[in-house]
């Protein structure tokens, strides 16, 4: 089965708006990660929200996770250009095998 | 900060080839992993190894995949036949702990096999 299908699959915005994206999964998970992949550059780790957790901050991030929907959400608050990248979610059943999603490429214009 | 360090950053090889990728996980960490991506497609897992064994694999670490942690710091992972299919970016990760530690990626190793 599938995990960590994100939406939109693309997003273009302006600096200073918010970036909006979501991701689904299918099974039950222990946690559920965010990554950031710049373009040709390996993954850099941005949030972990645990399964019984319901809403997370880190800086301008704020992750959402509602496993009663089996989704997560990421919000970009006020964007920058350097935030243009490939967002991924990875659902984690426990053993640090991760399942990634195909990503939403988000485009930030200054 | 500790980073995940990768070589080479590219490697050519001739199908029927074998192929190393080099990785030298952040010092503290215990768990390593490899994972891959094929040009446009998803992050696959491909392998976990912790305490010199090999913890989880995928149905795509056949037996043409080998990894190896040689000595203190360096973890390996070995392409016996590389195949056309096998060209993708390789990436090593490591974390601290399992089931709840974020995992820190290197920057990847892009293989093309011609």
């Amino acid at each position: 089965s599938q995990q960590g299908e994100e939406d939109p699959q693309a997003l273009s915005i302006q600096e200073g708006e918010n970036a909006t994206m979501n991701c689904s999964y299918k099974t039950s998970i222990n946690n559920l990660q965010w990554y950031r992949q710049n373009s040709g550059r390996g993954l850099v780790h941005l949030i972990l929200i645990r399964s019984n957790e319901r809403e997370k901050h880190s800086g301008r991030l704020r992750v959402t996770l509602d496993t009663s929907k089996k989704s997560s959400s990421l919000l970009i608050t006020a964007s920058r250009a350097a935030d243009t990248a490939s967002y991924f979610c990875a659902t984690d059943a426990g053993w640090g095998k991760l399942q990634f999603g195909a990503g939403t490429q988000v485009v930030v214009t200054p | 900060e500790p980073e995940v360090t990768q070589t080479p950053s590219h490697q050519v090889t001739q199908m029927g080839q074998e192929v190393i990728l080099r990785c030298v996980p952040i010092s503290n960490h215990l768990y390593f992993y490899w994972y891959r991506q094929i040009l446009g497609q998803k992050v696959e897992f491909l392998v976990s190894f912790y305490n010199n064994e090999i913890s989880e694999k995928s149905e795509i670490f056949d037996d043409q995949f080998s990894v190896e942690r040689p000595d203190g710091s360096n973890f390996t992972l070995k392409i016996r036949s590389t195949k056309l299919e096998d060209s993708a970016m390789y990436f090593c990760a490591s974390s601290v702990g399992q089931g709840g530690s974020p995992l820190h990626f290197g920057n990847g190793t892009r293989l093309t096999v011609t």
